[in-house]
């Protein structure tokens, strides 16, 4: 189900460290944020999300980080695993619009 | 688990068929969505249906034609398709927002998708 072909990013990361994960987005009247993780031969699936009043969020091993001045998305795994493999898609949206999706990135963890 | 459902999951099909891709929710969503991922392009927006009425039709080519007769049930018609139309068809739900003149989704629930092959 990933976007093989793409030219994707690709972050590398040996299990148990922490994985960062990118991600700019254009339009700065975007007020809500979401993670998606997509693994081989499935659809994306719900990871975090997070509103533009608030810069951090926490999850299950996860963080999110917003920095509205210029305009940066990052999801922080905390001691990566291989099932953590996939490819990660940041989407953005504003009142008045659908769900941007970015181009994704594909973390892989070698054990 | 995701709650939604796709079938079939890989569809082999040539250019003068015509089939059908379904998809159900049981999320009590209100709002169901088809999207298209290929190997050179992100996701791509192609069908809205809010409360089972179409709200969005993001210049998508009339071999497509999306059908949605209730809100757990949504449909895409495909006929005399291209070669480059070769995809994963992804079908999504999500509650949505509807006032004051827009429609606005947040966190979508994707199915896992029909890879669609054309000859």
């Amino acid at each position: 189900g990933e976007s093989v072909g793409l030219h994707l990013p690709t972050l590398s990361v040996q299990e148990g460290d922490n994985s960062i994960i990118n991600c700019a987005y254009s339009n700065s009247a975007s007020d809500y944020f979401i993670w998606y993780k997509q693994e081989s031969g499935k659809g994306p699936q719900f990871i975090i999300d997070i509103r533009s009043n608030m810069d951090k969020r926490q999850g299950q091993r996860v963080t999110v980080l917003l920095n509205k001045t210029v305009k940066h998305l990052s999801l922080q795994i905390a001691a990566t695993q291989p099932g953590d493999s996939a490819v990660y898609f940041c989407a953005e949206n504003n009142a008045g619009n659908m769900l941007t999706f970015g181009g994704g990135t594909r973390l892989m963890v070698k054990p | 688990e995701t709650g939604v459902t796709q079938t079939p999951r890989h569809l082999v099909m040539g250019m003068t068929n015509k089939k059908s891709l379904k998809c159900e929710q049981h999320l009590g969503h209100n709002a169901m969505y088809w999207y298209k991922q290929s190997a050179k392009k992100p996701l791509e927006l192609m069908f809205v249906y809010s409360l089972e009425e179409r709200v969005e039709n993001n210049s998508v080519p009339s071999r497509f034609s999306p059908e949605c007769p209730n809100s757990s049930h949504l449909f895409l018609h495909l006929h005399t398709l291209q070669p480059e139309d070769s995809a994963l068809y992804l079908c999504a739900s999500s509650p949505l927002t509807v006032g004051q003149g827009f429609a606005t989704n947040e966190k979508l629930f994707f199915g896992s998708g029909t890879q669609l092959s054309v000859l």
